[in-house]
């Protein structure tokens, strides 16, 4: 099992750029949450989807945001226009649902800055 | 918010056992104890969790108090690798976010 895959791992950008982040869950996995992590706020949640559909988008900063989740194996996160104060890393989970215990497993991030 | 208390830092010698308290007083009866931890640099990573009785497995140990408004976590032979934030998390079972706060960083000493 590869695990949560994202790409970029990296991305810096200049500001007013689009950002597209990109994530493949787990095989088998229905479930894909996008969190955020900062130093001045932690690991926040941005939106998840149950069944390729969003159920919570209320963590989405602002309409600069959008994510969209086409098919089981594959979801976006898009930044348009970027600004500084987006840079973060952000981690995308999955999880099964219904599942054992419900745990998600969390990808290695894409680590945003914008200049 | 975090509906979990947890001390900011702790130390431990490698080789001994960790013991990760965290306090959730405000738990409801259908919320269950998760605990993650992060290393640096990487994402998050489960643990283990627990509704009411003490759960095992290859990584850890979890306690959970019998009014269960506290927990610990134990690490039972802390190694080097094990230096991380761990972050206690109180969650309705299902397919509900995680909800972060702080979280305890160990640092497990040589």
């Amino acid at each position: 099992d590869a695990g949560v895959i994202q790409s970029p791992r990296h991305e810096v950008t200049e500001m007013g750029q689009e950002v597209t982040l990109r994530c493949k869950p787990i095989s088998g996995h229905n479930s894909l949450f996008w969190y955020r992590q900062t130093m001045m706020r932690g690991l926040e949640l941005l939106i998840y989807f149950n069944n390729n559909v969003p159920i919570d988008d209320s963590g989405m900063p602002e309409d600069r945001f959008s994510a969209k989740m086409p098919n089981a194996s594959f979801s976006t996160l898009k930044i348009q226009p970027s600004e500084p104060r987006d840079s973060a890393v952000y981690f995308c989970a999955s999880s099964k649902n219904p599942g054992a215990g419900y745990e998600q497993y969390f990808g290695p991030g894409t680590r945003l800055t914008v200049t | 918010d975090a509906k979990t208390t947890q001390p900011p830092s702790m130390d431990c010698a490698e080789g001994r056992a960790a013991n990760l308290p965290c306090n959730h007083s405000t738990i409801s009866g259908n919320e269950y104890v998760y605990w993650y931890r992060q290393i640096h640099s990487q994402g998050p990573q489960y643990i283990i969790h627990g509704l009411k009785n003490n759960e095992t497995n290859e990584m850890a140990s979890l306690i959970i108090t019998e009014d269960r408004k506290s927990s610990t976590l134990i690490l039972p032979h802390a190694t080097l690798r094990d230096t991380a934030v761990y972050y206690c998390i109180v969650r309705i079972s299902g397919n509900t976010p995680l909800v972060f706060g702080k979280g305890t960083r160990l640092s497990v000493i040589a």
